[in-house]
């Protein structure tokens, strides 16, 4: 029972390289997000997928993209990261009417 | 910017006592969440509250959804170590989920 599974678990990125984080669920879950959290900041909202073939901006969407590849995948891709893209980045999902979202274990990214 | 102000930012307390966290909102949720964050995990949630006035328990924890629907209160009755972490607030609305910047509770020895 896998729940939400994150990749990578850990990042160092050189500043301006590109990269995507990939995260599944197999809960058959509609919705998914993707936060990012930072010492005093909280969790961000960067963007979200209500369903399949749907995205929208969160909080901080600024310098991301997302593909929902299917209704288990919804990957971030930092084209050109920058040193303030330095962070834990996680995955969540949910079922439509539920509130409960359950999140991966993050993935730790460093850009230098 | 985020839209839940969350307060204290830590706490330190000893084990035995009582805790109490608040979150405000600028605008209306119409459900309020409760979530825990330990090191090196992602958050799980401890309580859900989906109407105004509503008070839930769970073990020693209970929350409560105020009357106005901008704000929430958690409450942690006799702490004890395993408490140890972040307590974040989120409200959902429109199948977003924000969040508040946290609580970190420490426990004294």
């Amino acid at each position: 029972n896998a729940g939400v599974t994150q990749t990578p678990k850990f990042q160092v990125l050189k500043t301006g390289q590109s990269m995507t984080l990939q995260c599944a669920q197999d809960m058959n879950h509609n919705s998914m997000y993707w936060y990012r959290q930072d010492p005093g900041m909280g969790l961000r909202l960067i963007y979200y997928s209500a369903s399949e073939g749907t995205t929208d901006k969160g909080e901080v969407p600024n310098g991301y993209n997302v593909s929902r590849l299917n209704k288990r995948e919804f990957s971030l891709r930092l084209e050109s990261a920058a040193p303030s893209q330095t962070s834990v980045y996680f995955c969540a999902s949910r079922k439509r009417g539920n509130t409960e979202a359950f999140f991966g274990q993050g993935t730790r990214l460093t850009v230098v | 910017g985020q839209q839940l102000n969350q307060s204290p930012q830590s706490m330190f307390i000893q084990e035995g006592e009582d805790v109490s966290m608040n979150c405000t909102s600028s605008s209306i949720f119409n459900t309020w969440l409760w979530y825990k964050q330990d090191p090196g995990e992602g958050p799980v949630l401890l309580i859900a509250l989906y109407k105004a006035g509503e008070l839930t328990s769970n073990g020693r924890l209970t929350a409560q959804f105020g009357t106005t629907r901008k704000d929430s209160f958690l409450n942690i009755s006799a702490s004890i170590p395993s408490d140890v972490g972040i307590y974040f607030c989120a409200g959902l609305r429109d199948d977003k989920i924000i969040f508040g910047k946290g609580t970190r509770l420490h426990i004294l020895p």
